[in-house]
């Protein structure tokens, strides 16, 4: 079946500690994005890619750093430079096409804590 | 850049009540617009979509939404709510020429058996 696969599901992390987030899609789509989820804040941009080897910043971009050398790989990492990374964060892709009929497929979330 | 707004922010309902939950948007272009669905400890699930014609559009497990140009609106609505539609709901446009979607603060919805 094609989908997202985000890993681990839970992570722990101490202060001061660099951390991966994994997102791995097998759907072909050309766009990924990683989003942060807080309780009464929605879903917040954190960075995005259309094409392997370039992305964007999103609207909360600090403190994080993404990759994408495969079209199928997005990782995400949350340096020691973010100031409340406690958060459940969430991959999605899309095709790029704006006139597609698709929406875009998330991830099943990564919930990081800061111990 | 545009923005979303959903004005409910918690919604407690009992069963077969009716539901109806608000989305506005800023944009004022052309806009495709989504309704997505996500159940406790399950992700995000698209519920609905808006592209192009009949501005009421059909979803899944019974809902539906209606895009009002005028208004800048795209209010989600089921007749009769179950206990099983507990979940947080969030609103999605994505503008023009643009595939980045911009999301609303989410509603979160419970229902009461």
């Amino acid at each position: 079946d094609g989908g997202i696969t985000q890993s681990p599901k839970y992570l722990f992390r101490k202060e001061g500690q660099n951390v991966t987030l994994s997102c791995e899609q097998n759907l072909n789509h050309d766009a990924m994005y990683w989003y942060r989820q807080d309780p009464g804040q929605g879903l917040r941009l954190i960075y995005y890619s259309q094409i392997v080897n370039d992305f964007q910043k999103g609207d909360i971009a600090e403190g994080y750093s993404v990759s994408r050398e495969k079209k199928e790989s997005f990782p995400l990492t949350v340096t020691s430079a973010q100031k409340n990374p406690t958060a459940f964060y969430l991959c999605a892709s899309s095709p790029l096409n704006p006139g597609t009929e698709d929406g875009y497929t998330f991830g099943s979330g990564t919930r990081l804590t800061v111990v | 850049a545009q923005s979303v707004s959903q004005h409910n922010h918690h919604v407690i309902l009992s069963e077969a009540a009716s539901l109806e939950l608000g989305c506005n948007y800023s944009y004022g272009g052309t806009v495709n617009l989504f309704w997505y669905v996500q159940y406790p400890g399950q992700h995000l699930q698209l519920l609905l979509k808006y592209f192009s014609g009949d501005p009421l559009v059909k979803g899944i497990k019974g809902f539906e939404a209606e895009f009002i140009k005028s208004k800048f609106s795209f209010n989600l609505r089921k007749p009769s709510v179950q206990w099983s539609d507990t979940a947080e709901y969030f609103c999605a446009v994505k503008s023009g020429g643009s595939y980045i979607p911009t999301f609303g603060r989410g509603t979160s919805l419970i229902v009461h058996p």
